[in-house]
């Protein structure tokens, strides 16, 4: 079955460091989205991306947080300057011409 | 826009009995409604999902739920629940004409006793 794959699984970065989330979408899939999770709390929407832009942003994804998909098969998250409560399980998800949404496994980002 | 409400936090149940996980959404559009389920240590596993038609729908490893649009609730049930049950589970719901985003609920994290 088609995975989305996350690398890394885990990143430890220090605060005010910039760093990037890979994620390999479903190769057919032309929706793409981040969502992040922190420790014991809900899962939360940051940013949906569809024919090479956003579509649509949550108050989280502020100007710390860019998108990019480089080339046919990456979808990147950038966080520029880390902070500690950007420390979080980030989740990548892809939609197709179906009605669903499949998961990543996730990175664990934590900020020291 | 959307919310889930999903009451419980958490849910103890004995092994082999029966579980209801409850959900309840709020939407001024219409929605496709979703459970996900998260093993320890692990991402989001869709469960099931309601698109459209009958009003009860099967998904993985036993897992049911039944949409009552009166009632706006999505609950997930299983007859017979084994210790690999162990998870958080998450109701989700997504707007019918748009592609935008999936809104989760808070979770009820399922503990099997033994």
């Amino acid at each position: 079955e088609p995975e989305v794959t996350q690398t890394p699984s885990h990143q430890v970065t220090q605060m005010g460091q910039e760093v990037i989330l890979r994620c390999v979408p479903i190769s057919n899939h032309l929706y793409f989205y981040w969502y992040r999770q922190i420790l014991g709390q809900k899962v939360e929407f940051l940013v949906s991306f569809y024919n090479n832009e956003i579509s649509e942003k949550s108050e989280i994804f502020d100007d710390q947080f860019s998108v990019e998909r480089p080339d046919g098969s990456n979808f990147t998250l950038k966080i520029r300057s880390t902070k500690l409560e950007d420390s979080a399980m980030y989740f990548c998800a892809s939609s197709g011409e179906g009605i669903g949404y499949t998961f990543g496994s996730g990175t664990r980002l934590t900020v020291v | 826009a959307q919310s889930v409400t999903q009451l419980d936090s958490q849910v103890p149940v004995f092994e082999e009995a029966p579980v209801e996980l409850r959900c309840n959404y709020s939407s001024s559009v219409s929605v496709y409604l979703f459970w996900y389920v998260q093993y320890p240590n692990q991402g989001l596993q869709l469960l099931l999902k309601y698109l459209s038609g009958s009003t009860l729908v099967k998904g993985i490893n036993g897992f049911e739920a039944e949409f009552n649009k009166s009632q706006t609730s999505f609950h997930l049930r299983k007859p017979s629940v084994h210790i690999s049950d162990t998870a958080e589970y998450f109701c989700a719901v997504s707007d019918r004409a748009r592609r935008d985003k999936i809104i989760f609920g808070k979770g009820t994290r399922l503990h099997i006793l033994p």
